[in-house]
């Protein structure tokens, strides 16, 4: 199985602040058809997971661009820029290129 | 819109069965695979597996491939979860999720005796 090394593993940034996650994944992301299904959601308290980004840089719809993704092959970066308080919770990276899909171990991010 | 709306809460004792459910609207059932994700109190999430959809054949995550069954109710697009012979470990919310995009809002198990 893929194994997701997400570091680090909680962050405490004050609202404005910018913070980047990382994703490390074991092998290569990339897929038979040349994309790369590397995923970020986020769980805020008490909810289910929401999918922020897809494909390492593509935002869902009504996600705000303060959030960003970058990165290739095994290595992926997200990019919170300029935090609101409602971005607190925890992040996960999610692999989608090999079976079975597997996830980072998240980053629990507080507000200041 | 698309939604996966899942069933109520659980509190089973050791040994017993459960079976919960995951209920589509909004797009063709049989179009989407389902996943199905568990959660440990105070963890991070697990992938059990997924269904296909128009098969009705499962998948299971090697940690899944006893006591859990993955099941179709296709005229009702609706998906089960079934876990056999509970264990206290099997404490958790499922979630079933609709590809990555898409998540069922969780069913909280407690295992107790």
């Amino acid at each position: 199985d893929v194994v997701m090394t997400q570091t680090p593993p909680s962050l405490s940034v004050a609202i404005g602040q910018s913070v980047s996650i990382s994703c490390k994944s074991s092998q290569s992301l990339v897929a038979s058809d040349k994309n790369t299904y590397l995923n970020w959601l986020l769980q805020s308290p008490g909810r289910s997971p929401k999918r922020l980004i897809y494909q390492v840089s593509k935002l869902d719809s009504g996600v705000p661009d303060r959030f960003s993704g970058s990165g290739s092959e095994k290595d992926f970066t997200l990019k919170i820029s300029r935090v609101e308080a409602e971005d607190l919770g925890v992040y996960y990276c999610l692999q989608g290129t090999h079976l079975p899909l597997t996830f980072g171990s998240g980053t629990k991010l507080e507000i200041k | 819109q698309i939604q996966l709306v899942q069933s109520g809460p659980e509190l089973k004792k050791p040994g017993e069965s459960l079976k919960i459910s995951c209920k589509a609207s909004g797009y063709t059932f049989t179009d989407y695979a389902m996943q199905w994700v568990k959660q440990a109190p105070g963890k991070g999430l697990q992938y059990m597996g997924w269904i296909n959809t128009q098969t009705g054949k499962p998948t299971y995550a090697d940690d899944f491939k006893e006591r859990f069954v993955f099941s179709l109710e296709t005229s009702a697009s609706t998906a089960y979860l079934q876990i056999n012979n509970l264990k206290n470990e099997d404490t958790a919310t499922y979630f079933c999720a609709r590809g990555t995009a898409y998540w069922g809002q969780g069913v909280m198990v407690t295992v107790s005796s």
